[in-house]
């Protein structure tokens, strides 16, 4: 069956320290994968797209890789701060289909 | 408008009763995704729309659920005789391109979110 994992316990960090997420799918092709960003009580915002055919895309401090042998996307916050904290969605596209499918999400707390 | 507009965005209503959820996608946007999250789950999928069809409503739970899009524009997700299980927070999504792909990132409102009694 198709799955997107991300882990299930939050990532407590320091601030100013890199907070990185792993996100890993099974019997997905995907063209392209996404990372948005979820607030307690809010919808997901979009942040980075990455596609297949790209090893690393940046954003400010954020970075995202994208290993489609391995069929792992790694999301890195580096300088971390208070306001990063929140719940980080990855998502992707399989060929053929038009509906984005979720990971579960995985929070992260930075500690002041 | 400016953003994914949606209403209400609380909505307590007790079992068996009708509910009506209401989102108004950002203007010229094609696409528009219904999705559901329930507490401490991910976002589950429901249906898509390309302008008023919709290609794929294989997502919705049963039928009680139902959804339609008109003008293009604003689409109401209805679910009839209302389950203690449907309580959730209902999320709707717009897009310009092909969802996942370039210029294919979805703009979610805030959610209804929905207690059933």
């Amino acid at each position: 069956s198709q799955k997107i994992e991300q882990n299930s316990e939050a990532l407590n960090i320091q601030e100013g320290k890199t907070a990185t997420l792993t996100c890993n799918y099974t019997n997905y092709s995907p063209a392209y994968l996404q990372w948005y960003r979820q607030d307690p009580g809010r919808g997901p915002v979009f942040l980075l797209l990455i596609r297949e055919n790209e090893k690393e895309k940046r954003k400010e401090r954020l970075k995202v890789t994208f290993d489609t042998t391995l069929k792992q996307s790694l999301f890195h916050i580096t300088a971390s701060q208070p306001a990063d904290s929140a719940t980080y969605l990855c998502a992707l596209r399989p060929y053929g289909n038009n509906r984005l499918a979720f990971g579960k999400g995985n929070q992260v707390v930075v500690i002041p | 408008g400016a953003g994914v507009s949606q209403s209400p965005s609380n909505k307590v209503t007790e079992k068996g009763k009708d509910v009506e959820l209401r989102c108004d996608p950002i203007s010229g946007h094609t696409a528009l995704y219904w999705y559901r999250q329930s507490l401490g789950q991910g976002l589950e999928f429901l249906i898509y729309f390309q302008g008023n069809s919709a290609p794929d409503k294989s997502g919705l739970p049963s039928d009680r659920f139902s959804a339609e899009r008109t003008g293009g524009s604003v689409s109401t997700l209805t679910i009839q005789r209302t389950q203690q299980e449907d309580s959730a927070v209902y999320l709707c999504a717009s897009s310009s391109g092909l969802a996942g792909g370039v210029g294919g990132e979805l703009f979610f409102g805030e959610g209804s979110r929905l207690t059933v009694l």
